[in-house]
């Protein structure tokens, strides 16, 4: 089944204490990106990678660290969290960048709901 | 500065009352826009994808319009499993790939 996944679903952590959100899709696809989701701001894009080794800041990345060493995995690192990260996270891919392709169709993970206390 | 405006917050409506949601944005050369659906703790649905002024797009009971400055999700005869909150976002610019999402219409259809 083609799919997004993110891990953990679910987190509760504390100010300062390092922490990894993995994200995988089974699709081959090139791009790839992080939003956050808070009440009353809608989905904010962290960071985006067009392919393997090339990453790209998008609307609020203050605080946030990607890598993409794999085609398949985009993590989401946060070095020292704070309580204004507390959000839903929210992974998605797409074949092509949005620009390439005449009928773009990105796909979301289900979600990481984090909390930093 | 580049935004994307949502209208209206929250709509109710009755099981074949048929409506119209807005996406107005201001961008600097559009360069696609685009719908989602999200239903409550799960991860935004691609609907479709509009390019141009005076092009659209149709899934079932859905149909998406642009023009110049805004862009139309109109739902005929909804249903309740249309419930959900829609979601529209634009393509910034040029010589960027990043993305804009307006901040929803929470949409909630009565048998």
């Amino acid at each position: 089944e083609a799919q997004v996944t993110q891990n953990p679903r679910y987190l509760i952590t504390v100010t300062g204490k390092k922490l990894t959100v993995t994200c995988s899709q089974n699709m081959n696809h090139e791009y790839m990106s992080w939003y956050r989701q808070d009440p009353g701001l809608g989905l904010r894009q962290i960071y985006y990678s067009m392919n393997v080794e090339v990453t790209d800041k998008g609307d609020v990345p203050e605080g946030y660290k990607v890598s993409r060493k794999e085609k398949r995995n985009f993590p989401l690192i946060l070095e020292s969290p704070s309580p204004n990260q507390t959000s839903l996270y929210f992974c998605a891919s797409s074949l092509y960048p949005p620009e390439r392709v005449s009928s773009y169709e990105q796909y979301f993970g289900p979600g990481t709901r984090l909390t930093v206390t | 500065e580049d935004q994307v405006t949502q209208s209206p917050e929250a709509l109710r409506l009755q099981e074949g009352e048929s409506s119209s949601l807005n996406c107005s944005y201001t961008v600097s050369g559009l360069r696609g826009l685009f719908w989602y659906r999200q239903d409550p703790g799960k991860g935004p649905e691609f609907l479709f994808t509009l390019y141009s002024a005076g092009e659209e797009k149709e899934k079932e009971r859905l149909k998406a319009t642009l023009t110049k400055k805004e862009s139309f999700l109109h739902i005929t005869a909804p249903k309740p499993e249309d419930s959900a909150t829609y979601l529209c976002a634009v393509q910034e610019g040029l010589g960027t790939d990043k993305l804009i999402f307006g901040t929803g219409t929470r949409l909630q259809v009565f048998p």
